[in-house]
């Protein structure tokens, strides 16, 4: 079964706002990364939170962790059209060997 | 550097006949993994190799699913005999080392269609 349950399944937003999406898992992590797909590009690592880590920004990106709720944010600042992509959050569970993906969010971005 | 190659980027197949995928990583990366992605749905492990050893086959149905990676480099993963539910894209990518905590990176991926 998948570790992480991503939060809403699809999202649709207008082009400068900001994009919200959540991601639960089950058990204890080492890590939590996101990845985004889209046709275009396929699969791409955007960014990597350790678990004793609570914070993380790059670029246009803030990721949150929160282990004692198992929970991770990723916040999308001032979203553009190119945006417009599934996010899937991937977490290596303490002692796991594998990354395993929950079931991602479908953000479309209008212009 | 040239990403992670894959081919076929299409295949449809009848129900009970066989397949085969190919994937050539990032140069130098030791590391590789098969997934299969159903419509919907995240990816899933299939097998991680390290080299030309396998590290982690527990999710591969190794009734029907075999892969390989003979010389640490390339590898091919096959299903024989496929069923419906093995309509997937099978993405493939590599990464440095074998901590699960490395980047991985993504071929574009085979989508598979049996009927």
């Amino acid at each position: 079964s998948q570790q992480g349950e991503e939060d809403p399944q699809a999202l649709s937003i207008q082009e400068g706002e900001n994009a919200t999406m959540n991601c639960s898992y089950k058990t204890s992590i080492n890590n939590l990364q996101w990845y985004r797909q889209n046709s275009g590009r396929g699969l791409v690592h955007l960014i990597l939170i350790r678990s004793n880590e609570r914070e993380k920004h790059s670029g246009r990106l803030r990721v949150t962790l929160d282990t004692s709720k198992k929970s991770s944010s990723l916040l999308i600042t001032a979203s553009r059209a190119a945006d417009t992509a599934s996010y899937f959050c991937a977490t290596d569970a303490k002692g796991g060997s594998r990354l395993t993906f929950g079931e991602g969010t479908q953000l479309t971005v209008n212009p | 550097e040239a990403g992670v190659a894959q081919s076929p980027r299409y295949k449809i197949i009848e129900k009970r006949q066989s397949v085969a995928f190919w994937c050539n990583p990032i140069s130098g990366h030791a590391t590789l993994y098969w997934y299969q992605q159903i419509l919907g749905q995240g990816p899933k492990l299939l097998i991680q190799f390290q080299n030309n050893g396998v590290v982690d086959d527990s999710q591969l149905p190794k009734d029907r699913f075999s892969a390989e990676r003979l010389k640490g480099v390339d590898s091919t993963l096959k299903i024989q005999p496929a069923k419906l539910e093995d309509s997937a894209v099978y993405l493939c990518a590599s990464s440095r080392d074998q901590t699960p905590w490395e980047t991985q990176y993504f071929g574009p991926g085979t989508r598979l269609l049996v009927l």
